[in-house]
């Protein structure tokens, strides 16, 4: 099956600062990316997501890069602010079942 | 995206009750799904909520334990049975809509 590997697991940057979280993934029949992001006691919301056929998409501060050959995405998060520290899943799908990444808490500092 | 409810948001129980977990969605989804998620941990899929039929349980998950209904596309039972300290976690609903997936608010359960 799939496995989706994610670092790092905890990453702290100064507000204004740019965020890095990085994944690989194993199985090349994977084509869909999501991002989620878990604030304290609620549920992982959807941010963005990535398609096999795209290599990169951005929304507003956010922005995520794939490498099919690699097998590798990243979530980019510009002028970062405190509302963003949260803990960061990514993941894969194959066979229309997603798995998860272990997750990132990432901390902005004021 | 469809707006996903879960009921109760938190219990706690003694070892060796059941409690069921309801999920309603506003909007019929095909594919509905129940995760677990562990203190400070990833999620991990417990199983898909088939509507009609029995559920698909994933590995290390059985149906005595971890019953699930799904009587039609718009709501969702998990129940836990049985329960012991180790089922404490953060049960989540989801759903898939136009291969995108997402989740409930979740219920915190804490077994003592």
């Amino acid at each position: 099956g799939e496995n989706v590997e994610q670092h790092p697991s905890t990453l702290s940057v100064q507000e204004g600062d740019s965020a890095v979280i990085k994944c690989t993934y194993s199985d090349s029949a994977s084509n869909y990316f999501p991002w989620y992001k878990q604030e304290l006691g609620k549920g992982p919301q959807l941010i963005i997501d990535i398609r096999s056929n795209v290599g990169e998409k951005k929304d507003q501060r956010i922005a995520v890069t794939l490498n099919k050959t690699a097998k590798h995405f990243s979530l980019h998060i510009t002028e970062t602010q405190p509302e963003d520290s949260a803990v960061y899943f990514c993941a894969a799908t194959s066979a229309r079942q997603l798995t998860f990444g272990s997750g990132t808490q990432l901390t902005v500092l004021p | 995206s469809a707006v996903i409810s879960q009921k109760p948001s938190r219990d706690i129980c003694q070892r060796g009750t059941s409690l069921t977990i309801q999920c309603q969605v506003d909007s019929q989804v095909t594919m509905m799904f129940w995760y677990r998620q562990q203190p400070g941990q990833s999620l991990t899929l417990i199983a898909t909520a088939n509507q009609g039929s029995e559920a698909t349980y994933e590995s290390g998950f059985v149906i005595d334990k971890f019953p699930i209904s799904r009587p039609n596309l718009t709501f969702s039972t998990l129940t836990v049975s049985n329960m012991s300290p180790e089922d404490s976690s953060i049960y989540l609903c989801s759903d898939m809509t136009y291969n995108e997936q997402f989740f409930g608010p979740g219920t915190r359960l804490t077994v003592l």
